[in-house]
């Protein structure tokens, strides 16, 4: 199973872009890529997934490269609300087509006024 | 209206005692899944359920035991609880599908043991 690496911490301001960038050499053919985003006290939510190229929704947009070995979670314009932990997965899919989940260390985004 | 409910929210305990967190959906979904939480903050899964059917079980004691009586609800009973096994337990629930990994997470137990 693809094993991801994140940085530990990252700190911005808020109305900045910020990039996570999440390394995961090992990715197989079948698996996709997922963010989640996690606050205190709260379960993870999803961000956003991707399988190659650019992917964009109304909350973040996330860039995979051709070789699929990396890839980068970009936050339009945070805000303090944006503090939180932030999980890059990498999916492994299972037999029966359900998927198994594997959550790195994540990385805490401490976003100042 | 609560896609994924767990209950209860905290539960403190002592050593030795059995007890159980209840987890149920209520958005149609195939999979539901228990994760781990530990006080460094990674994220364990425990166990997956697919229709009812144990699919994923990781190295957990077998002091722990999941149960799906039907699709919506998967409950987690914990036998003679030791202090290690303090933590956040999350349940999870997801579509079944191939390229779907969009998990929705409850609000977790946190569980403290004395």
């Amino acid at each position: 199973l693809a094993k991801t690496t994140q940085p530990i911490s990252m700190d911005s301001y808020e109305g900045q872009e910020v990039n996570i960038t999440c390394s995961h050499n090992n990715i197989a053919t079948n698996d996709y890529i997922t963010w989640y985003q996690q606050f205190p006290s709260q379960g993870p939510r999803f961000i956003i997934q991707g399988y190659k190229t650019k992917v964009t929704n109304e909350v973040a947009s996330l860039f995979i490269p051709a070789d699929r070995k990396s890839s980068t979670l970009s936050l339009p314009r945070v805000s303090l609300s944006d503090t939180a932990v932030y999980y890059c997965l990498v999916g492994a899919l299972l037999m029966d087509s359900s998927y198994k989940l594997i959550f790195g260390s994540g990385t805490r985004l401490l976003v100042r006024p | 209206d609560t896609a994924v409910s767990q209950t209860p929210k905290y539960l403190v305990t002592q050593m030795g005692n059995d007890k159980s967190i209840k987890c149920e959906q209520n958005l149609g979904h195939d999979t539901m899944y228990w994760y781990k939480q530990d006080s460094k903050k990674f994220l364990k899964i425990m166990f997956s359920y697919n229709n009812k059917e144990l699919i994923i079980n990781e190295t957990v004691p077998n002091r722990f035991s999941p149960k799906s009586p039907d699709k919506a609800h998967l409950n987690l009973h914990i036998n003679s609880l030791e202090l290690g096994d303090s933590a956040v337990y999350f349940c999870a629930s997801s579509p079944q599908g191939r390229g779907v990994t969009e998990a929705f997470f409850g609000q977790g137990t946190r569980l403290t043991v004395v």
